[in-house]
């Protein structure tokens, strides 16, 4: 199956800093990748969908210039959390979407676990 | 948008059958997902539905009726490891990118 890694798995940064994730589809190329947010117990939110070579869509009340999402190419998306927060800790998840007639198939990053202190 | 529903909790007896229902609403259906989510990691792909009907997949099934804005997933022969947490998701074609909307999830407790 696809395989899509997320890197780092878990941080801690300082308020104030800013933090990149990276989200990679290993085996097959992706046009298209989704970031997602869940806090515990809670179920996971679109927060904004990349799109390679063009700018992404951003999910209504998510701040486009606090979430920076760069896709520069077909099997990396970059998401940048500016100025973290305490209230930015949370579980961060991608997903990417294979490209061609494959489009039910959606696969999921392992997650990275944000704790801003 | 989408307003999905699934209960919050349930439990059930290993060995036995259990179904976890979803109702959702939405304007422009282009197929709905089940994920199975252990806590701390990242969903994975159990199933999906865009017709009306059952999906059949081992233990695992699923069933769609898209005039009813109804879906049920179905466990049977549970085992200790289902105990999870599991997600509705629906499509929608008004979404960019066919990005997946999710309820906020069904936690099953297997009990020996």
């Amino acid at each position: 199956g696809a395989v899509v890694s997320q890197h780092p798995s878990w941080v801690i940064c300082k308020s104030g800093t800013s933090v990149k994730i990276e989200c990679r589809s290993l085996d097959f190329q992706a046009t298209t990748m989704f970031w997602y947010r869940q806090f515990p117990k809670q179920s996971l939110m679109l927060m904004a969908t990349s799109n390679e070579g063009s700018k992404a869509t951003y999910e209504q009340g998510v701040e486009k210039d606090k979430f920076l999402i760069n896709h520069a190419s077909l099997t990396l998306s970059t998401l940048t959390v500016t100025s973290a927060h305490p209230e930015d800790s949370s579980f961060y998840i991608c997903s990417a979407r294979v490209d061609g007639p494959r489009l039910n198939e959606q696969y999921f990053g392992p997650g990275t676990r944000l704790t801003v202190t | 948008g989408q307003n999905i529903d699934q209960p919050t909790e349930m439990t059930a007896t290993e060995g036995a059958i259990v179904q976890i229902n979803c109702t959702y609403q939405t304007s422009g259906f282009n197929g709905l997902f089940w994920y199975q989510q252990h806590a701390g990691e990242a969903p994975t792909f159990l199933s999906y539905n865009v017709l009306d009907g059952l999906e059949e997949k081992g233990r695992f099934s699923s069933f769609l009726s898209r005039s009813k804005g109804y879906s049920y997933l179905l466990l049977k022969e549970l085992q200790m490891k289902d105990s999870a947490s599991y997600l509705c998701a629906v499509r929608d074609l008004s979404d960019s990118g066919y990005a997946l909307n999710f309820g906020k999830g069904t936690s099953l407790l297997v009990t020996p």
